[in-house]
């Protein structure tokens, strides 16, 4: 079954205390970026990855980070984790057309992250 | 920044009846797509229209853009109670070489039974 997976699906940590939220898609999809969900502000891109080890900045990467060593793998880090980063974080991926243009973005379940 | 917002952020209606719900963006894209989100839940991926198109159908959504206005419209006919969700449309700006994509705030539909 083709599908995004996240792990943990609900974290409840303190401040300062590093994390990370695993991401991982059985597509083959070339795209794939992290979001965070906040009430009225909708979904914001944190970081996005075109293909293995080629990263770049969303709309809100402080305090974040990423790596993509692997195609299917695309984890994020919070190195020191604040309570503003307290949050609902999905994963996404795509194919991307020879343009450079994306399809259709396949959503991970969500990461319900409580800092305290 | 906000690429795309939606209009109206919240929208009620009786099953049976259409709602339409609106996108407007501020620069170019390469194409727009419109996602449902079941509370709390990751997003699901309606349609896709691209940027040379201006109307697209798949079953009871009908999907229009207007590049010239920058703004798209999602219509979803003859309502059901299961099409209460979250909206949103999400635009594909290239930035650099690389793409963005960027999501509204959303539109929050309750259909009444």
């Amino acid at each position: 079954e083709a599908q995004v997976t996240q792990n943990p699906r609900y974290l409840i940590t303190v401040t300062g205390k590093k994390l990370t939220v695993t991401c991982s898609q059985n597509m083959n999809h070339e795209y794939m970026s992290w979001y965070r969900q906040d009430p009225g502000l909708g979904l914001r891109q944190i970081y996005y990855s075109m293909n293995v080890e080629v990263t770049d900045k969303g709309d809100v990467p402080e305090g974040y980070k990423v790596s993509r060593k692997e195609k299917r793998n695309f984890p994020l880090i919070l190195e020191s984790p604040s309570p503003n980063q307290t949050s609902l974080y999905f994963c996404a991926s795509s194919l991307i057309s020879p343009s450079g243009s994306s399809y259709e973005q396949y959503f991970g379940p969500g990461t319900r992250l409580t800092v305290t | 920044s906000q690429q795309g917002e939606e209009d109206p952020q919240a929208l009620s209606i009786q099953e049976g009846e259409n709602a339409t719900m609106n996108c407007s963006y501020k620069t170019s894209i390469n194409n727009l797509q419109w996602y449902r989100q079941n509370s709390g839940r990751g997003l699901v991926h309606l349609i896709l229209i691209r940027s040379n198109e201006r109307e697209k159908h798949s079953g009871r959504l009908r999907v229009t853009l207007d590049t010239s206005k920058k703004s798209s419209s999602l219509l979803i006919t003859a309502s059901r109670a299961a099409d209460t969700a979250s909206y949103f449309c999400a635009t594909d700006v290239k930035s650099g070489g690389y793409q963005k994509v960027t999501f509204g705030i959303g539109t929050k539909l309750q259909v009444i039974p």
